[in-house]
C-alpha cells in the first residue's frame, strides 16, 4: 500500500541557509500535518493543510513556511537556518478530518552545522 | 484535547503480554482515545482506536474503563520488535484535529 513519502530522508545544511522539505501524502488524503521532533524530545507540531489551506497553526517559527499544491503535496520552507532546527521532521497524512487515523512518513533527519 | 498521563518506562518479557495503561481523567464524551507508538526515530504509527468500547485488531488490543477515566493497551504476546515509545493521546474527531503527543511510555521488551 502507498505510505508517505517524505523526501530527501537526510539534508546537511549550514546556518543561515535555506531548507526545503516535501511530503508526498497517501493518495485520496486531502490533509497533511508537520510535526518536529528534536533529539530526546516528542513529536511537536508544527502546521496542518486541509485542502490546500492552513487549517492550523503550532509552535512553528517564523522564519518556517509551508503550504499545500494543488496535488495535495507539502512543503516545508526552512530559512535563516539555526543549529537548534536540527530535527527529524515529519510529515502526516489523513483523510478529511482523520477519522480513519493518521498515516506519518518516515521523515527528513535534518543537520545544521 | 484530554490530558493525557502514562508511566515513563515499562518492561515486558518476549512472549508475554504487555499492557499499557493510559489515564484520561478528563476527557469529555466526543473524545476518542488513539495510541500511537514510535520506534526509534522512525514515524509514528497507528496502532489503534475506540471511543467507549473495547476494540481489538491484528496489533492490540484496548480496554477502556465503563467511566472512560482510563484505558489500557494490551499487546499479548510482545516481541522485541514492539520496543518502542508508545503514545495514548484524546482526540476530539473533526476540524482536522491534530494529534498532540505527550510524554509517552518507553517499553521495553526483553528476552
Amino acid at each position: 500500500a502507498a505510505g508517505v513519502i517524505q523526501s530527501p530522508r537526510h539534508l546537511i545544511k549550514e546556518k543561515r541557509e535555506t531548507a526545503t522539505l516535501k511530503c508526498y501524502p497517501i493518495p485520496r488524503h486531502d490533509t497533511v500535518y508537520w510535526y518536529q521532533q528534536g533529539p530526546g524530545q516528542d513529536p511537536q507540531f508544527l502546521i496542518s493543510f486541509y485542502e490546500k489551506m492552513q487549517s492550523d497553526k503550532g509552535s512553528i517559527p517564523d522564519r518556517f513556511s509551508a503550504q499545500q499544491f494543488s496535488d495535495y503535496h507539502s512543503e516545508l520552507n526552512m530559512s535563516s537556518l539555526e543549529l537548534g532546527d536540527s530535527a527529524l521532521y515529519f510529515c502526516a497524512s489523513s483523510f478529511g478530518t482523520g477519522n480513519y487515523g493518521y498515516t506519518f512518513g518516515s521523515g527528513t533527519r535534518l543537520t545544521v552545522v | 484535547d484530554a490530558k493525557t498521563t502514562q508511566p515513563p518506562s515499562m518492561d515486558c518479557a518476549e512472549g508475554r503480554a504487555a499492557n499499557l495503561p493510559c489515564n484520561h481523567s478528563t476527557i469529555s464524551g466526543n473524545e476518542y482515545v488513539y495510541w500511537y507508538r514510535q520506534i526509534h526515530s522512525q514515524g509514528p504509527q497507528y496502532i489503534i482506536h475506540g471511543l467507549k468500547n473495547n476494540e481489538t485488531n491484528e496489533m492490540a488490543s484496548l480496554i477502556i474503563t465503563e467511566d472512560r477515566k482510563s484505558s489500557t493497551l494490551i499487546l499479548p504476546h510482545a516481541t522485541l520488535r514492539d520496543t518502542a515509545v508508545y503514545y495514548c493521546i484524546a482526540l476530539r474527531r473533526g476540524g482536522g484535529n491534530k494529534l498532540t503527543f505527550g510524554t509517552g511510555t518507553q517499553l521495553k521488551v526483553e528476552l
